[in-house]
């Protein structure tokens, strides 16, 4: 257990609608980041925070959106869903931000647009 | 530019045998390199990380990687599988001097294991 916390874990929606992705970081750590992993794609990151501030984005398509609350939780919005949406979208966090910090990842969302 | 290359998409080996994953980076200065292992329908988790230190760095489950700056090379093995280490494995550099820090990740091993 990564200390990383992801809800909900499977999500099943139609195209064009719009859900949210919440994910709690390690307890003490200032940065989250989120990743999605397609068959076609492999992992991609999408968008980094570090301590409520957008610190670096990705390959993030404008219909998604994220921020990090003052009590370091974060949440992915993902609106007008498309079939090619689905995957399993990942949370990781970090202490800080540095080169010499890994992340932990949680477990996981898996997200089904049909 | 920085990358990150796992020169095999699948690796096959029996039960009982040596375990070698390659992965191949290139980056400007010192990085950080990272192998991350997932299990099926399971999230990420950190085997072990080279930060400037060692160049033979001991991970989890048996798992060690050697940091080789002459090759640029940063391959994972173990001496001998486990029907549990069937999984796949992401090697990951983290560019020292990039100023936003973002993970490399490359593309993935999957690794069988034979009975």
């Amino acid at each position: 257990d990564s200390g990383v916390t992801q809800t909900p874990k499977h999500l099943i929606t139609a195209t064009g609608q719009r859900v949210t992705l919440r994910c709690s970081p390690r307890s003490g750590d200032l940065s989250v980041y989120w990743y999605q992993q397609s068959l076609d794609q492999g992992l991609q990151f999408l968008i980094q925070y570090y301590n409520g501030e957008e610190r670096a984005k990705g390959n993030i398509l404008e219909r998604f959106s994220a921020q990090q609350f003052p009590d370091l939780h974060s949440e992915l919005n993902l609106s007008s869903l498309e079939l090619g949406d689905s995957a399993l979208y990942f949370c990781a966090s970090s202490f800080r931000d540095s080169s010499y910090n890994e992340q932990f990842f949680g477990p996981g969302t898996r997200l089904t647009v049909l | 530019a920085q990358s990150v290359t796992q020169l095999d998409s699948h690796v096959s080996v029996s039960e009982g045998t040596p375990v070698l994953l390659r992965c191949n980076y290139s980056s400007s200065y010192s990085p950080s390199l990272f192998w991350y292992v997932q299990h099926p329908n399971k999230g990420l988790q950190l085997l072990l990380k080279y930060t400037s230190a060692a160049t033979l760095v001991k991970g989890i489950n048996g798992f060690e990687a050697e940091f080789k700056k002459s090759e640029t090379s940063f391959h994972l093995t173990k001496p001998s599988a486990h029907m549990s280490d069937a999984a796949e494995y992401f090697c990951v550099v983290r560019p020292y001097m990039d100023s936003n820090y973002q993970l490399i990740w490359g593309a993935g091993t999957k690794l069988i294991i034979k009975p």
